[in-house]
């Protein structure tokens, strides 16, 4: 079993819509999560981060993050054909810790 | 200067063969991790480097290995080259151990 799992779609929505892209875990002492958004020929850009459970917005982005069933979201909202991409999760144990741990990513299409 | 720069963007080697890949860190980060992303899946952890001693490993044989220099650019060499090498390599420094990495766009391996 992969200590992260997300499922890859492809996901395909209507320009509007609202989307939630999910990952579970299996290590529970991941404490810090991240997502990423990674377009194609690119490097994973930084979209959302927290620490521990709660949720956190950030203008059409929202990351929610459940400890207690180890599953973190992140929901787009008004999503946008620019949104196409692939959504990356990934954790660490240490707030400054040295190694991340991905999923193996959502692709995301957003038809206008 | 802004942003991580890797180079080259491509290349491709045959097998058995030795491959050295670069990066140059955002300015003024001192940390820089290396990760291995296959087709299809999330960003894999190689190493990372702070202050130029390697601090912290993943999953990785000995023939991957890495070098930070006093101006905090990275190379990382994998020698004996094998075809399950083929794979995004990807850069990303950070200011400190803090998880508020910044990835370079890459360079694409195929090993034939």
């Amino acid at each position: 079993q992969k200590e992260v799992e997300q499922d890859p779609g492809p996901l395909s929505v209507p320009e509007g819509a609202i989307v939630s892209l999910n990952c579970t875990y299996s290590n529970s002492a991941f404490q810090y999560f991240m997502w990423y958004r990674q377009y194609s020929r690119k490097g994973p850009e930084l979209l959302m981060y927290t620490y521990s459970s709660g949720n956190k917005e950030d203008g059409r982005f929202t990351a929610q993050v459940d400890k207690s069933s180890k599953y973190i979201s992140l929901f787009i909202r008004d999503s946008q054909p620019s949104d196409s991409a692939t959504y990356l999760c990934a954790m660490s144990v240490e707030v400054y810790g040295n190694k991340l741990v991905f999923g193996a990513g959502t692709i995301l299409r957003v038809k206008s | 200067e802004t942003g991580v720069t890797q180079s080259p963007t491509h290349l491709i080697k045959t097998r058995g063969q030795q491959v050295t890949l670069r990066c140059s860190s955002q300015s003024g980060h001192n940390t820089v991790s290396w990760y291995q992303q296959a087709l299809g899946q999330g960003p894999q952890f190689i190493f990372q480097y702070y202050r130029e001693e390697e601090n912290g490993r993943g999953n990785f044989p000995p023939r991957f290995s890495g070098l930070q220099f006093p101006n905090y650019s990275s190379e990382l060499n994998v020698n004996a080259l094998e075809l399950d090498d083929s794979a995004l390599y990807l850069c990303a420094s950070s200011l400190g151990q803090a998880n508020g990495y910044t990835f370079g766009s890459g360079t694409r391996l195929t090993v034939v």
